[in-house]
Formats: structure tokens, C-alpha cells, sequence
């Protein structure tokens, strides 16, 4: 089944615990992407990878990490969390960079 | 930098009725637009999109959407909402020389009651 997974699924932390959410697809996609997912603000784009050791920043990248070592992951790492990173987040992947994406469950983080 | 407008956060229907839920964008250039779906407790499901042709497109459930270039516009609709349309719509944009970078609009949670 083609699937986008995302772990851990749920996660409570304390600030500056550096921690990884991991991000795996199994379409052979060139393209992956991190949101984060807040209320009243939709989906921002944190970062994004158009392939192997090729990444981008999004619209809010500060405070994020990625790397892309392989194509069918693309972990999101924090280094220092802090509490204004309490969010949803999803990944995403692409076969091309401008057509529609295929999400992950979401990972629920909670940073206290 | 890219910008997406959803202009109703909000929408409380009966079923039967008809929706429809606006998006406006900022970019001038070549744009892809889509209308992802997200019911409760699930992730984000393209519900249809837009790259050229036919201004008018259809999608999955009903749905269709509007793509008026003059207004920026990409609005989506249905004749006719069912209880199981509960959910959160986003619209978004790539643009077309920029690989890989999208932007989303804020959300529209549409609350269909029985």
C-alpha cells in the first residue's frame, strides 16, 4: 500500500530535549515536505527536500532540522525544543515538486 | 511571498445545502492549486486540483472547483452537503517555477448538521 508514515504518532517533551520525528514513503517520490498544522493558521511549510541531500527552508524554518540521506526519508529533527514548537505536524511527499501531495498521519508534539 | 486567502474559517451548513468555500491567491506567476481535505481524526486527502485546461474542475465526493485567473481565484463547491462532509478544507497553492514549495491557506472547517 502506497503510505506515507510518520513516528512517533504522539509526543510530550521537555524544552531542550533534542528530538527526531521521523518520515518515511514508500512511492519512490523525488519530493518530501514538512508542515507544521496550528489552529487559525493552517499548514506552514517548515522545510523541504527535492531530492538526495537536496533541502530547502519553507516558510518557518527556524528552530528545525532535516536531512534527506536517503530518498524515502526525511527525518525532522529538533535540536533545542521549545514550547512555541508544541504542534501537529505532518509530512508530505511528491512525485514532482508542483502537483499534489500525499500526507502522513501527523505527530502530535507537546514541548513543556 | 506567496499567499493564500481562505475567506471563511468557519461554515455551519444543513445537509442538502449548497457550499461554497473561497480561495484567493497572491501569485501572478504559473500556479498549481489544489483542495485537500481533512476529516476528523484523519490526515490531509487531496479532494481536487487544478494544473491547466478546463478552469473547471471535478473531484472526488461531488466536489468541484473554480479556477478564475483574473481573480485569483480557485473556489470550491457542491450542490449539495452531506453530514459526512464535516471537516477541514485547505486550499493551496505550488508555484509553477518553484518545485517543492507550497503554501497553504488557513483552514475552513465546515460543520454539516443532520
Amino acid at each position: 500500500e502506497a503510505q506515507v508514515t510518520q513516528n512517533p504518532r504522539y509526543l510530550i517533551t521537555v524544552t531542550g530535549k533534542k528530538l527526531t520525528v521521523t518520515c518515511s514513503q514508500n512511492m519512490n517520490h523525488e519530493y518530501m515536505s514538512w508542515y507544521r498544522q496550528d489552529p487559525g493558521l493552517g499548514l506552514r511549510q517548515i522545510y523541504y527536500s527535492m531530492n538526495v541531500e537536496v533541502t530547502d527552508k519553507g516558510d518557518v524554518p527556524e528552530g528545525y532540522k532535516v536531512s534527506r540521506k536517503e530518498k524515502r526519508n526525511f527525518p525532522l529533527i529538533l535540536e533545542s525544543p521549545s514550547p512555541n514548537q508544541t504542534s501537529l505536524y505532518f509530512c508530505a511527499s511528491s512525485y514532482t515538486g508542483v502537483g499534489e501531495q500525499y500526507f502522513g498521519p501527523g505527530t502530535r508534539l507537546t514541548v513543556t | 511571498a506567496q499567499s493564500v486567502s481562505q475567506h471563511n474559517h468557519h461554515v455551519i451548513l444543513s445537509e442538502a445545502a449548497s457550499l461554497e468555500l473561497g480561495c484567493n491567491y497572491s501569485y501572478g506567476g504559473t500556479v498549481n492549486l489544489f483542495w485537500y481535505v481533512q476529516y476528523p481524526g484523519q490526515h490531509l486527502q487531496l479532494l481536487l486540483k487544478y494544473f491547466s485546461g478546463d478552469p473547471l474542475v471535478k473531484g472526488i465526493k461531488g466536489f468541484e472547483a473554480e479556477f478564475i485567473k483574473s481573480k485569483f481565484s480557485f473556489n470550491l463547491r457542491k450542490p449539495s452537503v452531506q453530514w459526512s462532509d464535516t471537516a477541514e478544507y485547505f486550499c493551496a497553492v505550488n508555484e509553477g517555477t518553484n518545485a517543492g514549495k507550497s503554501t497553504f491557506g488557513d483552514g475552513t472547517t465546515l460543520t454539516v448538521k443532520p
